[in-house]
This record gives C-alpha cells, structure tokens and sequence, in this order.
C-alpha cells in the first residue's frame, strides 16, 4: 500500500528560526509533490509544489526533493506566529496520497 | 490562483434530514474533484473521488447510498448525506483538480446533526 509518513508533531521552532519539515513515500514512480498548510478548523491551502529533484523557493518557503531517498521537505526561513499551523504532505502518480501532517509551533 | 467554492460553510440541522454540499470550481475546469471528511484534531479522510460525467469512484467503508455524488458538469460537484444522524457531523471539504495540476480545496462545510 502506498505510503507518505510525516511526523506528527508538534515541532516548535523559535520565532525567526528555520522551521524543517520532513516527509517520506514508499511510491519510488510518483511524480509530483505538494505541501499543504491547513489551519484549525479551515481547509488545506496549496502553498508549494515541486516536480523534480533539487530545491525551489518561493518566499520564505523552499521545497527540496530527492526521489532517490524518496523524500521531500520544506523550510520555512524566519518562522513567523502566523506560520503556526499543520503541514500536509501530499504525492500524485495516478492519485494523490496526504500525509497525516505535522503540527508546527512557532514560539514568540 | 485557483477558487474553489463551497457552499454552506456550516449547518445545524436534526437527525434523519438529508443535506447537499455543493462545490464549484470558479475559474477553471475541474477533471476530478474529490470529498473529504475531517473529524476534530484527526487527519484528512477520502471519501470519494468523482470525474465528470461518471460514477463516482468511494474509498473503501464510505457507504455510496448514504453519501451521494453527483459531478454534473466540469465545475459543479454536489455531496449528499443522507438522512444524517449525529455520527456524520464533520467538516466535510471538497477540492478540485484540472489534469495534473495540483488540487485546491474549498472552505469546508461544518456540518452539525442534533
């Protein structure tokens, strides 16, 4: 059964500091990634997408791929209160697979 | 970006009443949307998946009698509980996907049975 493992969490990370989360799949052929922010009690939101290996940054936010080791992360650079959220993991072959999310605290 | 629309964002209503969910994709043509429902503080749960013009296709322990889908149109998507019972209070949230492009989702639907 196809797989994406994320650790639950929660992961504070200081105000200002780099936020890092990890995510892996069991699916070596899927072909696209996502991350997803969802805030409680709201829908997921699309904040990142990635295709193929290496880094891609928008804002502070920067999404890293390595399909070798199948898994992809995302850093949040100067963590913010507001970035205080669950992050969801998402991978597509021929259908898209989440992650449970991972709980992030950022602490004033 | 892309707007998906979802309508009511919450209801109350009693036991044994059947409520619709709708879904719109405002400015783009969704190829498949999906249903999902999340219960307090536990991850996203699949319950459907549904292409245009075509049956949708149910994760498996989703009962396809009690919750109906109708995808009419390539931006309109509709969600049927029918004859709620406590049990099936949720968020319920729709998303929506054109090809291969990633899937926006809705604002959810609160959903209360007394």
């Amino acid at each position: 059964q196809k797989e994406v493992e994320q650790n639950s969490g929660p992961l504070s990370v200081p105000e200002g500091a780099i936020a890092s989360l990890n995510c892996t799949y069991s699916d070596r052929v899927s072909q696209s990634f996502f991350w997803y922010r969802q805030y409680s009690g709201k829908s997921p939101e699309l904040i990142m997408s990635i295709y193929s290996n290496g880094d891609k940054e928008d804002g502070r936010f920067t999404a890293q791929l390595n399909k070798a080791s199948q898994y992809v992360s995302l850093l949040i650079r100067d963590s913010q209160p507001s970035d205080s959220a669950t992050y969801l993991c998402a991978v597509r072959d021929d259908k898209i697979i989440f992650g449970k999310g991972t709980r992030l605290h950022i602490l004033p | 970006g892309a707007v998906v629309s979802q309508h009511p964002s919450r209801v109350i209503c009693k036991s044994g009443t059947s409520v619709k969910i709708e879904c719109r994709s405002l400015d783009f043509q969704a190829t498949t949307m999906f249903w999902y429902r999340q219960f307090p503080k536990q991850s996203l749960m699949l319950m459907a998946t549904s292409n245009e013009g075509s049956k949708a296709t149910y994760e498996q322990g989703v009962e396809k009698d009690k919750f109906l889908i109708n995808h009419a149109s390539l931006t309109l998507s509709t969600l049927t509980v029918t004859s709620a019972h406590p049990e099936d209070s949720s968020f319920y949230i729709c998303s929506a996907a054109w090809g291969d492009q990633p899937q926006h989702f809705g604002d959810g639907t609160r959903l209360s049975i007394l």
